[in-house]
């Protein structure tokens, strides 16, 4: 069970959109419409960004956006704000009742 | 207001086992999976495995020989044991709630605890 592939990094300007996409197997991502994606502050839990590859929980700016095409998952954020500036984890369903994690990605709001 | 609150030991030997303990305030206990899940400094996130209010369990393939999760429901409270620690298990561990049938994703978290593995 090998943690799924992210980008080390991705940046943009306050307003731009920067997409990080998250690559599994047909075992995992591939396999299941159960991609989740989370946001983390430095010293802070991960909260909860994207669920079920498009669904978005209560409370989280529509600026954030799933999608899937094959084995690799994406994560938009429209219309780039500061508070945006984190490290985003994607998660997958891996089958026999497990999960993994992404590598994780930092972005950057110059 | 549902809150995850987890507390245990912060610094442990080699060899040693780690009990970590996660209560739910708040919310329903039942419909819910309740997952660990670590991270190492610096590093990236891993799941540990999980538990339901009827005790059913599911462990990642990687750590399940050394890791029980179990549950207590009357108390509301789900553990963490990890036996024959290593200092590669040093890392934050979190607690979290998977919804089952509602937002299927970690959608609560606890605060975290620090555990050190050191001689």
């Amino acid at each position: 069970q090998s943690a799924l592939t992210q980008p080390r990094s991705v940046s943009g300007s306050p307003g731009q959109s920067v997409t990080i996409s998250c690559t599994g197997t047909s075992s995992d991502v591939g396999g299941y419409n159960s991609v989740s994606w989370y946001q983390q502050h430095p010293g802070k839990a991960p909260k909860l960004m994207v669920y079920d590859v498009t669904a978005r929980p209560s409370g989280v700016p529509d600026r954030f956006s799933g999608s899937k095409s094959g084995n690799t998952a994406s994560l938009t954020i429209s219309g780039l704000q500061p508070e945006d500036e984190a490290e985003y984890y994607c998660c997958s369903y891996a089958g026999g009742y497990s999960f993994v994690f992404g590598s994780g990605t930092k972005v950057t709001v110059l | 207001q549902v809150q995850l609150q987890q507390w245990g030991a912060g610094l442990l030997k080699p060899s040693d086992t780690l009990s970590l303990t996660c209560a739910v305030y708040g919310g329903s206990f039942s419909g819910y999976y309740w997952s660990w899940i670590r991270q190492p400094p610096g590093k990236g996130l891993e799941w540990i495995g999980e538990v339901n209010h009827s005790g059913s369990t599911n462990y990642n393939p990687s750590l399940k020989s050394r890791v029980t999760i179990s549950v207590d429901t009357s108390q509301r409270q789900f553990f963490l044991r990890m036996s024959s620690l290593a200092a590669a298990d040093t890392a934050v561990y979190y607690c979290a709630r998977w919804g089952i049938t509602t937002v299927r994703g970690f959608d609560l978290w606890g605060r975290g605890t620090l555990v050190t593995v050191s001689s």
